[in-house]
């Protein structure tokens, strides 16, 4: 049974640049969220996605969006890039009708902004 | 692989001590708090969770203690090993419903044979 998977791995951006970011959810789970993790930092929410519609929002600005698929997997989207959204960017899936505890993350995407 | 450790505080123990992780708390309405490890190039990685109802949770070799009043969790490693060598951040749960997730700072530990 495959975990959660992100891709790419690493990426490298230029300022003002549009990024996309793919996420595929733990099977039978519905759910996903978007993390971003700067470095040294603990990881911060940016929103959560269930039935293709974003559910909740962290406190991030609209240069951030999201999509979900019928299939459940994920895109986080990044347009107008600043050096600041360097960061290891997790998704995390879950059951709609778990537990918190059965949030489980991916690797994450490492993403550089020069 | 990928640090995630750059600037965090760090405990150092020797394989075979017993480590004590700290955290601080940001929200009193938080209703549910998780431990996660998170080892260089991964993703946070479960330990524990604790319900705000309860002041301690054990698990194999590990022990959660919640002081609500003073709003500070902490994670106990019996018999600490070389593999549990990552960084540890506390989460807090506001609406338990919906899973989402405040992350504390983060405490590297570094163990040594």
């Amino acid at each position: 049974d495959a975990g959660v998977t992100q891709s790419p791995t690493h990426l490298i951006k230029t300022r003002g640049q549009q990024v996309t970011l793919r996420c595929s959810p733990k099977s039978g789970h519905d759910t996903v969220s978007w993390y971003q993790q700067a470095l040294g930092q603990g990881p911060q929410f940016i929103f959560q996605y269930y039935e293709e519609e974003e559910r909740q929002r962290g406190n991030f600005p609209d240069r951030f969006s999201g999509h979900q698929f019928p299939n459940y997997s994920s895109e986080l989207n990044v347009n107008a890039l600043l050096l600041g959204d360097s960061a290891l960017y997790l998704c995390a899936s879950t059951p709609w009708a778990g537990g918190p505890n059965e949030q489980y993350f991916g690797p994450g995407t490492r993403l550089t902004v020069t | 692989g990928e640090s995630v450790g750059l600037h965090l505080p760090t405990l150092s123990v020797q394989e075979g001590d017993n480590s004590i992780i700290n955290c601080a708390y940001s929200n009193s309405a938080s209703d549910y708090f998780i431990w996660y490890k998170q080892e260089s190039g991964k993703g946070p990685q479960f330990i524990i969770d604790i319900r705000s109802n309860m002041d301690k949770r054990q698990g194999q070799r590990v022990t959660v203690l919640l002081n609500k009043t003073v709003k500070h969790l902490s994670l106990q490693i019996a018999a600490t090993q070389p593999g549990d060598s990552a960084v540890y951040f506390c989460a807090e749960i506001w609406n338990s419903g919906y899973s989402t997730l405040t992350f504390g700072k983060g405490t590297m530990l570094l163990v040594s044979p």
